[in-house]
Formats: structure tokens, sequence, C-alpha cells
């Protein structure tokens, strides 16, 4: 089946260290996704990694991904006031018609 | 700016009433997609187009739902006799090529039924 699930809320001092959690059913998923979302906006792609990869950097910003126990992290560096938003990990799963399964979502709030 | 956009980005109606919102694609974008975000939770996938076939419409949510693509650019979502669960904001994305592939979403149109 196709199900995203992510926890709902974190909350980070500035400067500290981000690290929001995603765990996915669909073993057949070929690529993974990290979304932020502002308030009152739409959805802003910020980084992806392929399923045959374990890890990708991208300046502030770390994706880790263990196939094996079907869990995405993804982490942000020197976490800034800016950060602040909702972050939704997606999954293309093989199976089944939907392109994109997206989680809940989760919110961060940096706290200065 | 060569991004997605939505038209309108808020609309206000009464319940029962038909509404039509509008996507343009990045241009050079073959794929469309629209999907629905309620309060609180992730998009969810409605349909898709691939130039101006849509391939996937099961995940409509009901038959007043309806979505076209006729030249293979800009897209509509039509919602008829509409409800109050129908309330969300709803979501156009679009992406290039035929596997997978990264969705660019547009900002979004708010509808409130009353």
């Amino acid at each position: 089946g196709e199900d995203v699930e992510q926890s709902l809320f974190l909350s980070v001092r500035e400067g500290d260290s981000s690290v929001i959690n995603c765990t996915y059913t669909d073993s057949s998923s070929t690529y993974l996704y990290w979304y932020k979302q502002e308030p009152g906006a739409g959805l802003q792609l910020l980084t992806y990694i392929f399923s045959n990869m374990d890890m990708k950097q991208d300046q502030r910003l770390t994706v880790l991904l263990n196939k094996k126990d079907k869990h995405l992290s993804l982490r942000i560096a020197d976490t800034q006031t800016g950060d602040s938003a909702i972050y939704f990990c997606a999954e293309i799963p093989l199976s089944g018609n939907t392109p994109l399964v997206f989680g809940k979502g989760t919110r961060l709030s940096v706290i200065a | 700016d060569t991004g997605v956009s939505q038209d309108p980005r808020h609309k206000i109606t009464k319940r029962g009433q038909n509404v039509t919102f509008r996507c343009d694609p990045i241009s050079e974008h073959n794929r469309l997609y629209w999907y629905r975000q309620t309060l609180g939770q992730g998009p969810e996938f409605l349909t898709y187009f691939q130039n101006e076939a849509q391939l996937e419409k099961s995940r409509l949510l009901s038959d007043r739902f309806s979505a076209e693509r006729p030249k293979g650019s800009f897209s509509t979502l039509e919602i008829q006799r509409t409800e109050q669960g129908d309330s969300a904001m709803y979501l156009c994305a679009s992406s290039f090529g035929t596997s997978a592939e990264t969705q660019y979403f547009g900002p979004g149109t708010r509808l409130l039924v009353l």
C-alpha cells in the first residue's frame, strides 16, 4: 500500500540542526522528495534522492535514505528562522496509480 | 517568471455553485497534475495529464470534479454543485518527462464554500 508517515511537530533553536524523519511503505519507490510549504503558499521542492543512493548533500541540507527500514530523513544544518515551515516527505510508488504520495507534513518551528 | 501559475488565488462561493480553476504550467513541461490539500494534511492526488491526454482520473473525488487540458498547455479544474466539504487548497504541478520526475508546484487556489 501507499503510506508516508511523519512526525507532526519539531521545535529547534536557531543555529541548531533540525532532523525531520519520514517512513514510507512502498519498497519499490524510485524517488523520494522533500518539499517545503510556507503559510498560504504552494510547495517548494527542496531536494530529492534516488532510491539507489544512501545520502545526498545540498548546501545546508542532507538527505539520508535507509531502504531496508524504509526511512528517510532531512537534516537542516544551522537552522534559521526562515526555515520555519511545514516539510513534506513524498514518494513516487511504482505500485498504484498515484504519481506522488505525501505525508501529512512536519511543522518546524525555529526559536530565535 | 516562468514558474507554475494558478488563477484565481482565492475563491469564495456559495454551496451549489460551480467553480473553475486554471493552471498554467512551466512552458516546456508536458505533464500537469492536480492535487487537493485540506487543513493539516499533505496534498492528495486528483488527476494528471500528459500533453492533452488525461492519464489518470480515478482519484477524482466524485463525478462533480472534472479536468481538461485541451491543447496540452494550460488546464482547468471544474467543481460542479460545490459542497462545504470541497473547501480546500487546490494545487497544480507540472513536470517534464515520462518517467519518475520532479514536480514543480504552483501557489494554489484556496476555495471556501459557504
